[in-house]
């Protein structure tokens, strides 16, 4: 079976400060890992996928997530927070090994303090 | 180009009653999704299609949830005697790379709330 768990339902941040918001993972075997942004008012949109290649991701916005094996975690982080980065963002799980099954996080809100 | 796109964007009913959702995936997709997404939570797997057929049906809660893709595009989820219960945002998704590590695009979502 396979799980994720996002720490933290809700995260503040100011304006310019390092965003880091905590995904870790469950899975039997080396999983397929995704990062998902949603806007208000808009469908998920892709931020990275981890998908066994290098461990340290980037994506879109300046945003990276870092695989940690022996952690268990698929952290997302930002150097730097902007407005626009308000929104909330979904860790997410599947697996390589067959099945076409996504397994999301409950979410973080993020919130940037001007 | 064109993204996912659900209709209605809102769905109310009464308890009982039959519905369907509308998903218009990006053309050429071969792979399309339906989620589920109650309040504070995260997409919940229903149903997975690859082409016209369903090759997941695993995540459908109960036979009252069915869904369609008779052409391998347009795919309608339908729920029958729908309760409170069923109150949430349904979401599709689709994808031109069917497996584990795809890029799935979502459609903004239909809210549907049983009263």
């Amino acid at each position: 079976a396979q799980s994720v768990t996002q720490l933290g339902s809700h995260v503040s941040v100011s304006e310019g400060a390092l965003v880091l918001l905590r995904c870790n993972y469950s899975s039997s075997v080396p999983p397929y890992l995704f990062w998902y942004v949603q806007y208000p008012n808009q469908g998920l949109q892709l931020l990275l996928k981890y998908t066994s290649a290098a461990t340290l991701v980037k994506g879109i916005n300046g945003f990276e997530a870092e695989f940690k094996k022996s952690e268990t975690s698929f952290h997302l982080t930002k150097p730097s927070a902007h407005m626009s980065d308000a929104a909330e963002y979904f860790c997410a799980v599947s697996s390589p090994a067959g099945g076409n099954q996504f397994y999301f996080g409950t979410g973080t809100s993020l919130t940037v303090i001007p | 180009g064109a993204g996912v796109s659900q209709t209605p964007s809102n769905k109310v009913t009464e308890k009982g009653k039959y519905v369907e959702l509308r998903c218009d995936p990006i053309s050429g997709h071969t792979a399309l999704y339906w989620y589920r997404q109650s309040l504070g939570q995260g997409p919940e797997f229903l149903i997975y299609f690859q082409g016209t057929g369903a090759a997941d049906d695993s995540g459908l809660p109960n036979d009252r949830f069915f869904a369609v893709r008779p052409e391998g595009s347009v795919s309608t989820l339908k729920i029958q005697r729908t309760e409170r219960g069923d109150s949430a945002v349904y979401l599709c998704a689709s994808s031109d790379q069917p497996g584990g590590a795809d890029t799935q695009y979502f459609g903004p979502g239909t809210r549907l709330t049983v009263l």
